[in-house]
């Protein structure tokens, strides 16, 4: 299995502009996750589905944060409008089943100018 | 609020020696622990996993070690490598929390020749 698959892994784009971040979990995984990781913050969780459906979307900063899963091997991360403070480590996980390890993808770079 | 809080931020040691990384934990109720390490413009990726009930877990030249009466874990590693440089992250769990995890700021470690 070539694990998660993230793309792009690098993004720039200009403040104001709309971002849409790609996810391909494990097959056969259960669970997708959204984190966000900065100097300053760490590691946060985002979002997390389940079965394609959102469970808890509080990590979610705000409205200009959206995310789906129209299928089991696809999730997408948008932000729109994008803002200089949104700039960090966007990386998507999967699990197989609750409390199971989670596998990581290599993330994606945002740099928000 | 739960917390996750590792010690030190940043740590160089040469190549060869032994370290201990340090991680306290408020989470309560607590599921398990997991460490994990992140290499420089990668995804975090599982070392050990710890339930409340196991005091040490080994995965080659890295062993944790959990004391849930005081919220305490560490993570040692032995005979350190140039390859072992990166950040280590402890990761806490609750019960009935699905997979709502926190971070660790994590620990940042050098190992120079």
């Amino acid at each position: 299995d070539a694990g998660v698959i993230q793309s792009p892994r690098h993004e720039v784009t200009e403040m104001g502009q709309e971002v849409t971040l790609r996810c391909k979990p494990i097959s056969g995984h259960d669970y997708l996750f959204w984190y966000r990781q900065t100097m300053m913050r760490g590691l946060e969780l985002l979002i997390y589905f389940n079965n394609n459906v959102p469970i808890d979307d509080s990590g979610m900063p705000e409205d200009r944060f959206s995310a789906k899963m129209p299928n089991a091997s696809f999730s997408t991360l948008k932000i729109q409008p994008s803002e200089p403070r949104d700039s960090a480590v966007y990386f998507c996980a999967s699990t197989v089943s609750s409390g199971e390890t989670q596998y990581f993808g290599p993330g994606t770079r945002l740099l928000v100018l | 609020k739960n917390q996750v809080e590792q010690s030190p931020q940043s740590l160089i040691i040469l190549e060869g020696k032994n370290c201990t990384l340090q991680c306290n934990y408020t989470v309560s109720p607590f599921s398990n622990l997991r460490w994990y390490k992140q290499d420089t413009g990668r995804g975090p990726v599982s070392l050990t996993i710890m339930t409340f009930s196991e005091n040490t877990k080994s995965n080659g030249r890295y062993t944790a070690t959990l004391d849930a009466d005081t919220k305490q874990s560490s993570l040692h590693i032995t005979a350190s490598q140039l390859s072992d440089s990166a950040s280590y992250i402890c990761v806490v769990s609750a019960p009935n929390a699905g997979n709502m995890l926190t971070f660790g700021g994590g620990t940042r470690l050098m190992v120079k020749p």
